[in-house]
């Protein structure tokens, strides 16, 4: 079965340095790997997709994601962290009939 | 548009009581999720809709918990009786018609439930 594995459930960095949350994910089929940011009291917010399309995609509030079928991961990064990153960011995987699986997390602290 | 609609935003409520938490999904949206969020057990679907009809029901964790959706546009989680253990926050969500073979799901603000 398709899941991922988020490693660290903390990462603390300083305001302007780079962010970069680790995802791998299990498929034995190409998949369909979704980053999602939720913050405090908020439901989940889509922050970028792939579906194979570019393995380097960009999505909202300058982060990005690299598909690296070698490594079979899918980290997001962000150059400069800014205060209002601090959240919760989830890695999911679609197993198949739109049902995502979601990693456990990654709660992102930004440090000033 | 308005997003994913879900209330009530908090409940608290006591052991035994019924609870029954309402989802609006976006217009035009024909799949619909009802996830569970624990600090234990992470994000968890629980029932997932498509077209109104249940398509997968396993993660519902036992009888007491019961899930319809009668049109389109609405659907009910309802937990009968209700205990401790089920203090989550419950989360709907819902998505498009897949253009392709995956649809970005989009989800509702959570209703915080507190089983005293």
């Amino acid at each position: 079965a398709q899941s991922v594995t988020q490693l660290g459930s903390h990462v603390s960095v300083s305001e302007g340095a780079l962010v970069l949350l680790r995802c791998n994910y299990s498929s034995s089929v190409p998949p369909y790997l979704f980053w999602y940011v939720q913050y405090p009291n908020q439901g989940l917010q889509l922050l970028l997709k792939y579906t194979s399309a570019a393995t380097l995609v960009k999505g909202i509030n300058g982060f990005e994601a690299e598909f690296k079928k070698s490594e079979t991961s899918f980290h997001l990064t962000k150059p400069s962290a800014h205060m209002s990153d601090a959240a919760e960011y989830f890695c999911a995987v679609d197993r198949g009939g739109n049902q995502f699986y979601f990693g456990t997390g990654t709660s992102l602290t930004v440090i000033p | 548009d308005a997003g994913v609609i879900q209330s009530p935003r908090h409940e608290v409520t006591e052991m035994g009581q019924e609870v029954t938490l309402r989802c609006k999904p976006i217009s035009g949206h024909n799949s619909l999720f009802w996830y569970r969020q624990t600090m234990m057990r992470g994000l968890e679907l629980l029932i997932y809709f498509n077209n109104n009809v249940p398509i997968d029901d396993s993660g519902m964790p036992e009888d007491r918990f019961s899930a319809k959706m009668p049109n389109a546009s609405f659907s009910t989680l309802k937990i009968q009786p209700s205990e401790p253990r089920d203090s989550a926050v419950y989360f709907c969500a819902s998505s498009p018609p897949p253009a392709g073979r995956s649809e970005t799901q989009y989800f509702g603000p959570g209703t915080r439930l507190l089983v005293l």
